[in-house]
């Protein structure tokens, strides 16, 4: 079974801090993304990563940065959190491959409160 | 604009009666895949099916059924003799050819509340 984490269910931050989510996957999986879900919004793609140290903006990235050292690491950054990023963010992995769409496995998410 | 359009934004039904989710995609690529996944309330989405464009068969996998049609851009999932393990919002996604970006667009999901 794909096996995707993240390295906090709940976190609580200040206005204006640094904060880091982490995502590992342990199915060696090429391509790793982060969406943030909100309610009514569904989910929306903030940034992938396609390869180590490869990343592409997804719809949403303002705020954001990503970094990928590692193929089974990919961590999200809030450089100065606000509190309009208050959300719930997943993380997922699939294979590589351009022939066809892999289907993506999900964390089980990190719900962020920015106060 | 909405690829993926899931209009029902709450059922709620009694065990053991039926229940239909609806999904209405948008696309103008003649090769797409669509997808459901379902999100209990722990948080984490689920994958329970993929099916590509050429592929318009209806699939049956135990009390959960999907009904492909083309024609009206539909992609409607039913669960059958619905139990309380089945409340949990489901979304619909859609991804648009094998591409680079590896996009899923997701519908805002139906929260489906399952009454004992």
């Amino acid at each position: 079974d794909v096996k995707v984490t993240q390295s906090s269910r709940y976190l609580v931050k200040r206005t204006g801090e640094k904060v880091f989510l982490e995502c590992v996957q342990d199915m060696d999986h090429e391509n790793m993304f982060w969406y943030r879900q909100d309610p009514g919004l569904g989910l929306r793609l903030i940034y992938f990563s396609y390869d180590v140290k490869m990343k592409e903006k997804g719809d949403i990235p303002e705020g954001y940065s990503v970094s990928r050292e590692k193929k089974e690491r990919f961590s999200l950054i809030l450089e100065s959190a606000s509190t309009n990023q208050t959300s719930m963010y997943l993380c997922a992995s699939s294979k590589g491959g351009r022939e066809v769409q892999e289907t993506q496995y999900f964390g089980p998410g990190t719900r962020l409160l920015v106060l | 604009a909405q690829k993926v359009t899931q209009a029902q934004t709450e059922i709620s039904v009694v065990e053991k009666e039926d229940v239909t989710l609806d999904c209405v995609y948008e696309t103008r690529d003649t090769t797409y895949y669509l997808f459901w996944y379902k999100q209990p309330p722990s948080g984490e989405l689920v994958f329970l099916i993929r099916r590509n464009s050429f592929d318009e068969q209806n699939e049956i996998s135990g009390r959960y059924s999907w009904n492909f049609q083309k024609s009206t851009s539909s992609f409607n999932f039913t669960i059958t003799a619905s139990q309380v393990v089945d409340s949990a919002v489901y979304f619909c996604a859609l991804s648009e050819a094998p591409r680079s970006d590896y996009k899923l667009s997701f519908g805002a999901g139906t929260t489906v509340t399952v009454r004992a």
